[in-house]
């Protein structure tokens, strides 16, 4: 069965500083997806960004670039000159090609600090 | 903009009443899903449908039933609450996508079973 794991229950950062958030995940697939979601306190998930397994460059949104190592199974996110608004619950997810639904990580609460 | 409402915020029920949370759609979209969300845990997936009618179990279907009599309206249905089943459900869309389409998701509904 496919797992994902966000080994950190929590971070904190500072305000415009830079902060990564991890993730790695089992599978034996070689076409897949992975995600990150936000969840801000009391509102609705949002996809962050997301990743084609079968592309080498990594995905990039605005402030937001994930490190994707597929040999080593890790898809990390991370959140350059970090603001407020960013404070949220980040959850790492995969879905199988073709699959329509995904896994998810335990999730990670961003603090951001002023 | 693609809107998921769940009918309920926030619900309190005793042990053995049948709970029903709704769900609905605007975006035509074929998948639906139930989510379950716990601290440590994640999100994890209850069951999903893709189609009127249609629907599969997830990874926690036990205690739980589904229901997608129109493609808009995906209703989950726990026919003996019980406190065990005391957490925050989220229910989610997404379009048909020969990978993985973007999930969007409701706001939540948290279920309280005393």
């Amino acid at each position: 069965a496919q797992t994902v794991t966000q080994s950190q229950p929590e971070m904190s950062v500072q305000e415009a500083e830079t902060v990564t958030l991890s993730c790695t995940y089992d599978t034996s697939e070689s076409d897949y997806y992975l995600f990150w979601y936000k969840q801000p306190p009391s509102r609705q998930m949002i996809l962050v960004i997301r990743q084609e397994a079968y592309k080498q460059q990594n995905a990039t949104e605005n402030r937001f670039s994930v490190n994707f190592q597929k040999a080593a199974k890790s898809f990390s996110l991370k959140i350059s000159d970090s603001q407020l608004g960013d404070a949220a619950m980040y959850f790492c997810a995969y879905s199988i090609w073709g699959a329509q639904k995904l896994v998810f990580g335990q999730g990670t609460r961003l603090t951001i600090n002023p | 903009d693609v809107k998921v409402t769940q009918s309920s915020r926030y619900l309190v029920k005793r042990t053995g009443e049948k709970v029903f949370l709704e769900c609905v759609q605007d975006m035509d979209h074929e998948n639906m899903f139930w989510y379950r969300q716990d601290p440590g845990l994640g999100l994890r997936l209850i069951y999903f449908s893709y189609d009127v009618k249609m629907k599969e179990k997830g990874d926690i279907p036990e205690g739980y039933s589904v229901s997608r009599e129109k493609k808009e309206r995906f209703s989950l249905i726990l026919e003996s609450a019980s406190t065990n089943q005391t957490s925050m459900y989220l229910c989610a869309s997404s379009p048909y996508d020969r990978g993985a389409g973007e999930l969007f998701f409701g706001e939540g509904s948290r279920l309280t079973v005393l």
